[in-house]
């Protein structure tokens, strides 16, 4: 069974346009984040939930809302998608928010045009 | 901001032989975990190694870690086709809400 899954795997989309990318996990964890990692390979850390509650927010446009319905949810919506949004989105776990081992999503291949 | 960074960038190797991947940070860190990264997938996590060991073993993998130095090392023995792969290395801060800051990665091509 799949640990942390994540849809859709690709979403090819015009500038403008929302989109929502939805995680779940059934590790049972209480943090969940947001990775993007662009065309260079790097990754960096977007948003970081632990039981809900929004703990890390890295300067991500406010284009860019999280939610989380539940501990094993996090969907990440994104509002008047620009070309620069093209990348890997990663929804990933880790059992609290302290220094653990990371369950990253297979990612969702996103791309603006 | 960027904590580590891996080097090589790229390293290309025959089956059998070793591969050796750094990784070096800027500041005190709680852990450095190693990941790895296959085309087209997530990352997957490989060893953690705490800021208060400096070797670790796991298979076929090594990892050391030098805080004085700021570094950490990653060596793959008897490589195989199947670590063809990006590694990544990522570090946890010491205090507050953690969440690791991955490096850039290494590119380790394996021919066979």
């Amino acid at each position: 069974d799949t640990a942390v899954s994540q849809t859709p795997k690709y979403l090819v989309t015009q500038m403008g346009n929302d989109k929502s990318i939805k995680c779940e996990q059934n590790l049972g964890h209480d943090t969940m984040y947001w990775y993007k990692q662009d065309s260079k390979k790097f990754l960096k850390i977007m948003f970081s939930y632990n039981n809900k509650e929004l703990i890390i927010n890295e300067t991500v446009p406010n284009r860019f809302s999280p939610k989380s319905p539940d501990k094993a949810h996090l969907n990440l919506h994104i509002n008047s998608l620009e070309l620069g949004d093209s990348a890997v989105y990663f929804c990933a776990s880790s059992p609290n928010s302290r220094g653990n081992t990371i369950y990253f999503g297979e990612g969702s291949w996103l791309t603006v045009v | 901001s960027q904590q580590g960074e891996e080097d090589p960038q790229a390293l290309s190797i025959q089956e059998g032989e070793n591969a050796t991947m750094n990784c070096s940070y800027k500041t005190s860190i709680n852990n450095l975990q190693w990941y790895r990264q296959n085309s087209g997938r997530g990352l997957v996590h490989l060893i953690l190694i705490r800021s208060n060991e400096r070797e670790k073993h796991s298979g076929r993998l090594r990892v050391t870690l030098d805080t004085s130095k700021k570094s950490s090392s990653l060596l793959i023995t008897a490589s195989r086709a199947a670590d063809t792969a990006s590694y990544f290395c990522a570090t946890d801060a010491p205090s507050g809400y953690s969440t690791l800051t991955f490096g850039k990665g290494t590119m380790l091509l394996v021919s066979p």
